[in-house]
């Protein structure tokens, strides 16, 4: 199986700052990769699928990049609303796998 | 606005089976080629992929778990299903059911319901 390294783990942030999270794949995935946010007894949401491409109705600020086995999300000015928890998958292979998250809090 | 809810027992014992329902909402389970999935996610750790199932019938099982598990589909009722045989303590977990988008040879996850925890204990 592919396995996804997710890093930080956790991050502490303040509203209006620029946050990356970089998701590493064990094995190259081409594009293959999307982006969950995910609030306690909420649904997840998916935010980036296809590396870079931002699903509908998703803000502006969160951004997707990389290909191969590195990749980033980028929220470019963060907002109260963005703190949660964030996980990468690849679905390059037939059981996709995901990263083990990054929790983003208030610093 | 499609929405899925997962619905089932809240505790099993174990060698017991798990069994969740999904309800869809808010559009047909067969309108268009959807595909209908599960995912769980055990106390601390991280996303695992159990299973998709076409709306025609056709099931895709993570190989894991593939000799424990069925996923099948009840256009009628507009929900589709999960059992999961003989389960130990390790089945644990908050299950969610999703919907996949096929890529070139996994799927990812546009749509989600919020959860349900199944604890497997005697």
């Amino acid at each position: 199986d592919v396995q996804m390294t997710q890093f930080p783990s956790t991050l502490s942030a303040s509203v209006g700052d620029r946050v990356t999270i970089t998701c590493r794949a064990s094995q190259s995935i081409s594009t293959w990769l999307a982006w969950y946010q995910h609030k306690p007894g909420k649904a997840p949401k998916l935010l980036i699928y296809r590396a870079s491409s931002l699903e509908s109705g998703v803000p502006s600020r969160f951004s997707g990049s990389g290909s191969g086995t590195e990749f980033t999300l980028t929220i470019s000015s963060l907002q109260p609303d963005d703190f949660a928890t964030y996980y990468c998958q690849q679905y390059n292979s037939y059981s996709g796998t995901f990263g083990q998250g990054t929790k983003v809090d208030i610093k | 606005q499609l929405q899925l809810q997962e619905s089932g027992p809240g505790l099993v014992k174990p060698s017991e089976t798990l069994s969740l329902t999904c309800t869809v909402s808010g559009g047909s389970i067969s309108s268009r080629s959807y595909f209908w999935g599960w995912i769980r996610q055990p106390p601390g750790k991280g996303l695992e992929w159990i299973g998709n199932i076409h709306y025609s019938g056709t099931p895709y099982y993570t190989p894991s778990l593939e000799s424990r598990v069925t996923i099948s589909i009840d256009t009628s009722k507009n929900q589709f299903s999960l059992k999961l045989y003989s389960v130990t303590a390790a089945d644990t977990a908050v299950y969610y059911c999703a919907s996949p988008v096929r890529g070139v040879r996994g799927w990812f996850f546009d749509l989600w319901g919020r959860g349900t925890l199944v604890t497997v204990s005697s």
